[in-house]
């Protein structure tokens, strides 16, 4: 079965600095990879996808993500963070079949605080 | 395009009760999907719809558990004599059957078991 580790629990950075939130995933084959951010009273919303072509994948709200295939990572960055960005993030993997997606296996999720 | 919602939001009952909770997709995906997200961890996913047939079933839901979609619209879970540990958001989402298509969540509904 797949799994998903998001090794970091909780981030800190500071408002204008870089980000990088780490996902590892373990499958037998490239599954297809996303990022989802969870705000306070708020449901998941997609950041980004990855299914095949380019491996740099360019999302919502100034995300980005490089998925590794030998590293089996697919770890998301934003160059500037905001205030705003303050939230949960997860990291998903999917499955398909029959055309449509199977159930999503999320990691624990990283939550991030912004620092003024 | 109005989302997928989620009635109720909240949902306070005590233990051994039955609770029934309803999502309506968004309009004309046909593929629904339910999940569980318990405090501090990520959703896990219970099973999922392709139009009225549930095609795949966790083995996290235990026979307290059901799901319908009966008319491949909106749909419901039902948990039966409720316990503490079920206590949890349960989120509701749906998607196109398509290849590689994004599933679009609800806002949940969050749920406490006394």
């Amino acid at each position: 079965a797949q799994s998903v580790t998001q090794p970091d629990i909780h981030i800190t950075v500071s408002e204008g600095a870089s980000l990088e939130l780490r996902c590892n995933y373990s499958y037998g084959a490239t599954p297809y990879l996303f990022w989802y951010v969870q705000s306070p009273g708020q449901g998941l919303q997609l950041l980004l996808k990855y299914f095949s072509g380019d491996t740099l994948v360019q999302g919502i709200k100034g995300f980005e993500a490089e998925f590794k295939r030998s590293q089996s990572s697919f770890n998301l960055r934003k160059p500037s963070v905001h205030w705003s960005d303050a939230a949960e993030y997860f990291c998903a993997v999917g499955l398909y079949s029959g055309g449509g997606a199977d159930g999503l296996t999320f990691g624990k999720g990283t939550h991030l605080i912004i620092q003024p | 395009d109005t989302g997928v919602s989620q009635d109720p939001r909240h949902k306070i009952t005590k233990r051994g009760q039955n609770v029934t909770f309803r999502c309506d997709p968004i309009s004309e995906h046909n593929r629904l999907y339910w999940y569980r997200q318990t405090l501090g961890q990520g959703p896990e996913f219970l099973t999922y719809f392709q139009n009225e047939a549930q095609l795949e079933k966790s083995r996290l839901l235990s026979d307290r558990f059901s799901a319908e979609r009966p008319k491949g619209s909106f749909s419901t879970l039902e948990i039966q004599r409720t316990e503490q540990g079920d206590s949890a958001m349960y989120l509701c989402a749906s998607s196109l059957i398509v290849a590689a298509e994004t599933q679009y969540f609800g806002p949940g509904t969050r749920l406490l078991v006394l």
